[in-house]
């Protein structure tokens, strides 16, 4: 089965301090994602990456950055963290080869900056 | 940017009925698939249906595309308290570089025991 793991469910920051979420999937899938969720928006975007050290922005980048130095292993970074950026993190991967791929997610990340 | 529009956004009925919620989405896609996410957790795949195809079946989940109408539905019959969550359809658009799902905003749904 696949699995994908974030690296803590809750974390609570202080604004402007950088925050580092974590995200391994141990099927070898080149695709990885980032989403954050709100309640009554679902799921938005903030980048993905198709390949090591390849990375795109999503529909809401601003104020993240990510990494991905390993195939396995996908990072959002925020830089300096804000009040807005409350919200709960889902990390996700996804084989390229075939178009009938489902999409596997990590069991989120719940972030609340003060 | 949301392809996926789901309806109702939120859905109450008794244990036992048959649940009903729909996906409309705006361009060609490869497949729709459709997710489900107990609160505060992750969301969890639970079927896909390709483009060429009208309807599949999952146990007791039935699932309908109609891509002249780019609209889809799904069937949960004899619904159980544990089906209580949030169901997401996401669309694989066609033409589309990234290889990304898009995710609509949700259903939410109660079943009462």
């Amino acid at each position: 089965d696949v699995k994908v793991t974030q690296s803590s469910r809750y974390l609570v920051k202080r604004t402007g301090e950088k925050v580092f979420l974590e995200c391994v999937q141990d099927m070898d899938h080149e695709n990885m994602f980032w989403y954050r969720q709100d309640p009554g928006l679902g799921l938005r975007l903030i980048y993905f990456s198709y390949d090591v050290k390849m990375k795109e922005k999503g529909d809401i980048p601003e104020g993240y950055s990510v990494s991905r130095e390993k195939k396995e292993r996908f990072s959002l970074i925020l830089e300096s963290a804000s009040t807005n950026q409350t919200s709960m993190y889902l990390c996700a991967s996804r084989r390229t080869s075939g178009r009938s791929d489902t999409q596997y997610f990590g069991p989120g990340t719940r972030l609340t900056v003060l | 940017s949301q392809q996926g529009e789901e309806d109702p956004q939120a859905l109450s009925i008794q244990e036992g009925e048959n649940a009903t919620m729909n996906c409309s989405y705006k361009t060609s896609i490869n497949n729709l698939q459709w997710y489900r996410q107990n609160s505060g957790r992750g969301l969890v795949h639970l079927i896909l249906i390709r483009s060429n195809e009208r309807e599949k079946h999952s146990g007791r989940l039935r699932v309908t595309l109609d891509t002249s109408k780019k609209s889809s539905s799904l069937l949960i019959t004899a619904s159980r308290a544990a089906d209580t969550a949030s169901y997401f359809c996401a669309t694989d658009p066609a033409m589309e570089y990234g290889n990304k799902l898009v995710f609509g905003a949700g259903t939410i749904l109660r079943v009462k025991s």
